[in-house]
């Protein structure tokens, strides 16, 4: 049972490539959710799907897609890397909304 | 806009000390509050949460909080924090979604 797993755990992008990042669970969980992490700033909401085929954007959607296509993955795709979106990237799992939610490992994104 | 605030951005205690972390929320209606903490290096862990009944609610590592809800707030204590405690401390609430506040970086000295 890994629970929630993140990959890549690290990444450097030149602005403008493209990439996705990789978020699978195997709790059968119901909610998905992506945040990235910045200093001083906290945890910030990105999308999040109440369940397969379900998708909704957080605090701060631009220059992220995501879909769900099963219950297990949640891919957090960036169009075209900019230096803004250098952070932490976070995915979460809840059995449904509004319980606690678990936490992936997290990916370290660089975008130079 | 809805928003949940930690005034506190780095509080700096003695091994032994009481520890109070504020934490408030701007969302009207029901709520249901929780608090994080993150060690270094390491990803979130869920301290305890509230949904509903006692206001005072008490977590794991001899952590507890307290919903009061005419102040919107959900305080987070703990009568004697250790070394092991040195961590990021998050306030979460969900309405809609789950949003977080900025943390509080806690540094407990040996």
């Amino acid at each position: 049972n890994a629970g929630v797993t993140q990959t890549p755990k690290f990444q450097v992008l030149k602005t403008g490539q493209s990439m996705t990042l990789q978020c699978a669970q195997d709790m059968n969980h119901e909610y998905m959710s992506w945040y990235r992490q910045d200093p001083g700033m906290g945890l910030r909401l990105i999308h999040y799907s109440v369940g397969a085929g379900i998708t909704d954007q957080g605090e701060v959607p631009n220059g992220y897609n995501v879909s769900r296509s099963t219950t297990e993955d949640f891919p957090l795709r960036l169009l075209s890397a900019a230096p803004s979106q250098t952070s932490v990237y976070f995915c979460a799992t809840s059995l449904r909304f509004p319980y606690e939610q678990y936490f992936g490992p997290g990916t370290r994104l660089t975008v130079t | 806009a809805q928003s949940v605030s930690q005034h506190n951005h780095h509080v700096i205690l003695s091994e032994a000390a009481s520890l109070e972390l504020g934490c408030n929320y701007s969302y009207g209606g029901t709520v249901n509050l929780f608090w994080y903490v993150q060690y270094p290096g390491q990803h979130l862990q869920l301290l305890l949460k509230y949904f509903s009944g006692d206001p005072l609610v008490k977590g794991i590592k001899g952590f507890e909080a307290e919903f009061i809800k005419s102040k919107f707030s959900f305080n987070l204590r703990k009568p004697s924090v250790q070394w092991s405690d040195t961590a990021e401390y998050f306030c979460a609430v969900t309405n809609n979604d789950m949003r977080f506040g900025a943390g509080t970086r806690l540094t407990v000295k040996p």
